[in-house]
């Protein structure tokens, strides 16, 4: 059974940081691997999508990697600011088209 | 256009009631997902809708809940007898064509307090 997990899961940090969020998974058979935003009361919001064929993804201020067969992937946030304050959650599409969710990682940024 | 849109966003109940929980879609989005998010459990998957296949119900966690999808659209996720364990908020998401190159478009969710 596929299991994620997510480290650290609260992180507080001052602006303009570069900071680094963990996702690891113990299948390695998956589709894709995607990095979610939840603001407190609100659904989640899709930031990169990276296929399983893939390294890597980026767009704007955050980078994503995946090392399907370690089982890891990394959501990388350079220059860090308050709006970024949210939860990321990272989760894998497996066979049969359903996500398997982490736990997420809670960010507050610091003004 | 609009995304996925669900109803109520806020639903208090007694426990025994049944209760349903409405998602709309995306316009023409084939796909068509439901998940649960607990308190300490995390953001589980439900059920699957996709096109007019049968349902993957494969997540549903007792008899007690069901889930329609009709004319390729509207969705219902129902739960009978609710009991306190069934609090969560119960999120929708849809995908143009439900393959693994999609992208799902998630709704504000319906929190459900069982009492």
């Amino acid at each position: 059974k596929q299991e994620v997990t997510q480290i650290p899961a609260a992180l507080s940090v001052p602006e303009g940081e570069n900071l680094v969020l963990n996702c690891s998974f113990t299948d390695s058979a998956i589709y894709n691997l995607q990095w979610f935003r939840q603001d407190p009361g609100k659904g989640l919001t899709s930031l990169l999508l990276i296929q399983s064929s893939q390294r890597e993804q980026t767009s704007g201020r955050l980078n994503a990697s995946l090392d399907k067969s370690s089982g890891r992937s990394t959501l990388y946030i350079a220059a860090s600011q308050p709006g970024d304050s949210a939860t990321y959650l990272c989760a894998v599409l497996v066979y049969g088209q359903n996500f398997v969710f982490g736990p997420g990682t809670r960010l507050s940024v610091l003004p | 256009g609009a995304g996925v849109s669900q109803s109520p966003s806020n639903k208090v109940t007694e426990k025994g009631k049944d209760v349903e929980l409405r998602c709309d879609p995306i316009s023409g989005h084939t796909a068509l997902y439901w998940y649960r998010q607990s308190l300490g459990q995390g953001l589980e998957f439900l059920i699957y809708f996709q096109g007019n296949s049968a349902p993957d119900k494969s997540g549903l966690p007792s008899d007690r809940f069901s889930a329609e999808r009709t004319g390729g659209s509207v969705s219902t996720l129902t739960i009978q007898r609710t009991q306190q364990e069934d609090s969560a908020v119960y999120l929708c998401a849809s995908s143009a064509e439900g393959t693994h190159t999609d992208t799902q478009y998630f709704g504000p969710g319906t929190r459900l307090t069982v009492l």
